[in-house]
């Protein structure tokens, strides 16, 4: 049971380039979420989606693609990367059957754009 | 805009001294809070569910109590050691699922 995984670790980009960015999960939780994790501004949802085949926006999902065609993978496509999309990502489960669990946070991926 | 806000922003406390936090949200379209412990260069960790008005939760030395009439929640921490010390986070969760985090508070609990 590897929980959480999300690939890569880090990465730089330059501005304009796109890429995605993996998240997996191996509890069958039918929630999974994106965030970003910049200073002074704590966690912020970007997508999220509550089974496959439904994604819903967050709080700051401009410039990030989501699709979620089964349970276990959630990832996310940064479509022209820019400078302001420097963070820290966290790709995160949930069960939801009888109501919202506790969530599991992978291990994040540490993106530079240049 | 909605708002998620915990107090203090950080604190030191001495070992063996009990301290508490607050989070403060929206009483509107709750459905959830969740709270968080995080260590520095890791992953946070889940430590409550909390869903229901005067909801008590506890795990060892910690514990939480839940006011969605208000719009606020206490996480306290009892005979605080140093292995104790990390962000703790809040997040309110809407009907929608959506999760809005607090910015936390930061513990630094010196031996």
């Amino acid at each position: 049971n590897a929980g959480v995984t999300q690939t890569p670790k880090f990465q730089v980009l330059k501005t304009g380039q796109s890429m995605t960015l993996q998240c997996a999960q191996d509890m069958n939780h039918e929630y999974m979420s994106w965030y970003r994790q910049d200073p002074g501004m704590g966690l912020r949802l970007i997508h999220y989606s509550v089974g496959a085949g439904i994604t819903d926006q967050g709080e700051v999902p401009n410039g990030y693609n989501v699709s979620r065609s089964t349970t276990e993978d959630f990832p996310l496509r940064l479509l022209s990367a820019a400078p302001s999309q420097t963070s820290v990502y966290f790709c995160a489960s949930n069960g939801l059957a009888g109501g919202l669990h506790e969530q599991y946070f992978g291990p994040g991926t540490r993106l530079t754009v240049t | 805009i909605l708002n998620v806000e915990q107090s203090p922003q950080s604190l030191h406390v001495q070992e063996g001294d009990s301290t508490n936090f607050t989070c403060s949200f929206p009483s509107s379209n709750f459905y959830a809070l969740h709270w968080y412990r995080w260590e520095t260069a890791k992953s946070p960790e889940a430590l409550f569910v909390m869903t229901l008005n005067g909801d008590e939760k506890k795990k060892g030395r910690i514990s939480a109590t839940l006011n969605t009439k208000e719009g606020y929640s206490y996480l306290y921490i009892k005979g605080s050691q140093p292995e104790d010390s990390a962000t703790y986070l809040c997040a309110w969760i809407s009907g929608t699922y959506k999760y809005i985090f607090g910015t936390g508070t930061r513990l630094k609990v010196l031996a």
